[in-house]
């Protein structure tokens, strides 16, 4: 079945730019998602790419797509402590139900 | 704007007892989603209800049930709990079933001893 792959944990320096990388089987995948989960709460969708885009920016977040090689990325500019969270990579083809990553749990060091 | 709300936020059950989660959205959502979340495994879907009146199994329903009483309300039950049940249930809804993304509750972290 589908498969969505992410690293589990990721460490960078406040103010530093934050490189989330994920890896999808679907060639079919329609909808590529991220989205954060901080401590003891729901996911929260932070931005979304269609499969038609190369890449998407929305304020501090840019995200890539190749097609290709089911590659998705999430950057994250400047990174700061409250950008401490588990990012989730998901992918969904049209009529099916999405397929979540591991997620990744990014920690941010002052 | 309350969203997705979950009860209880915590329970700790015995091995064999029974209980249900609770789920309510106030968004006139049609789909409704139960999620169990375990360290490194992401998110699996356990059951969704595609639409008021319909259920579906997901990737892992064994040991589960769920009602959709309602298109406000969508409840996820374990009849004979077992300890491999442990872990964070997360209910989610979406508008429909295609192509947007979910708005997810805060979890139930249910621990089966």
């Amino acid at each position: 079945g589908e498969d969505v792959e992410q690293s589990l944990f990721l460490s960078v320096r406040e103010g530093d730019s934050s490189v989330i990388n994920c890896t999808y089987t679907d060639s079919s995948s329609t909808y590529l998602y991220w989205y954060k989960q901080e401590p003891g709460a729901g996911l929260q969708l932070l931005t979304y790419i269609f499969s038609n885009m190369d890449m998407k920016q929305d304020q501090r977040l840019t995200v890539l797509l190749n097609k290709k090689d089911k590659h998705l990325s999430l950057r994250i500019a400047d990174t700061q402590t409250g950008d401490s969270a588990i990012y989730f990579c998901a992918e969904r083809s049209y009529g099916q139900n999405f397929v979540f990553g591991p997620g990744t749990r990014l920690s941010v060091l002052p | 704007n309350a969203g997705v709300t979950q009860t209880p936020k915590f329970q700790v059950l015995k091995t064999g007892q029974s209980m249900t989660l609770q789920c309510a959205q106030d968004m006139n959502h049609n789909s409704m989603y139960w999620y169990r979340q375990d360290p490194g495994m992401g998110l699996r879907l356990i059951y969704y209800s595609a639409s008021e009146g319909t259920t579906d199994k997901g990737e892992v329903p064994n040991g589960y049930n769920v009602s959709r009483l309602n298109k406000r309300e969508f409840s996820l039950r374990l009849e004979s709990a077992a300890p491999s049940q442990t872990s964070v249930y997360f209910c989610a809804s979406s508008p429909t079933s295609e192509n947007y993304g979910y708005t997810f509750g805060s979890g139930t972290r249910l621990t089966v001893v």
